[in-house]
């Protein structure tokens, strides 16, 4: 059974630095395009940032710069490195499994539950 | 920036009534749309994917059409589990983009 559980969210102060982890059970994440999807409190989803599996990284403009997708396949877990954190950066984060293993993908088929940061002095 | 405008923002409707959902792109997205639909409190789960393909464990009750620029997703009957807010996103172009949700509500 195909499971994701992220961890790393919490309360961290503008300018400041955080690391989200995500989980991997029931697939090879090394094998599959991951992507970080987020949701401000209250509002719609945001694609965030993708690793495929050949190990190439696309990020959203608003997050360029600042955060970094990469992959642990000795642990198969996914992280997303955040920094210089900005109160527009609060939001439920969320990694999802894409529907393909080639080509360009773009479709999430499977979502954790998500973990919830809040950037706020 | 591909934009997606959903319609309407809320739906208040009874279970067993048809529904529909519209989803525009403001560009053409060929056929690579899917829907999602989100619980309270839940991440989202994949409906349609590619316009009509409908997911894994997806009921035949949901449906999708639309190619382009106009999207449709159709609910036959509704049920109880299914209010909920329904998001369309593209994969045509960089970068991925979600619509801003519509949300079907208990009449």
């Amino acid at each position: 059974e195909v499971q994701l559980v992220e961890t790393g969210g919490g309360l961290i102060q503008p300018g400041g630095s955080l690391r989200l982890s995500c989980s991997a059970s029931g697939f090879t994440v090394s094998r599959n395009h991951i992507n970080w999807v987020r949701q401000a409190p209250g509002k719609g989803l945001e694609w965030v940032s993708v690793i495929y599996s050949v190990g190439s990284t696309y990020y959203a403009e608003s997050v360029k710069g600042r955060f970094t997708i990469s992959r642990d396949s000795s642990k198969n877990t996914l992280y997303l490195q955040m920094n210089s954190l900005r109160a527009e950066d609060t939001a439920v984060y969320y990694c999802a499994k894409d529907l393909a293993v080639a080509g360009s993908g773009g479709v999430f088929d499977y979502w954790g539950q998500g973990t919830l940061v809040t950037v706020s002095p | 920036e591909i934009v997606l405008t959903q319609s309407p923002a809320t739906l208040s409707l009874s279970p067993g009534e048809r529904v529909t959902l519209s989803c525009r792109a403001s560009q053409s997205v060929s056929s690579n749309l899917a829907w999602y639909q989100q619980k309270s409190g839940q991440a989202p789960r994949l409906l349609i994917y590619d316009a009509s393909n409908r997911a894994t464990g997806i009921p035949a009750r949901f449906s999708g059409s639309g190619s382009g620029t106009d999207f449709t997703l159709t609910i036959s009957s509704l049920e109880p589990e299914d209010f909920a807010v329904y998001y369309c996103q593209q994969r045509s172009n960089w970068p991925l983009t979600f619509g801003g949700g519509t949300k079907v509500e208990i009449k």
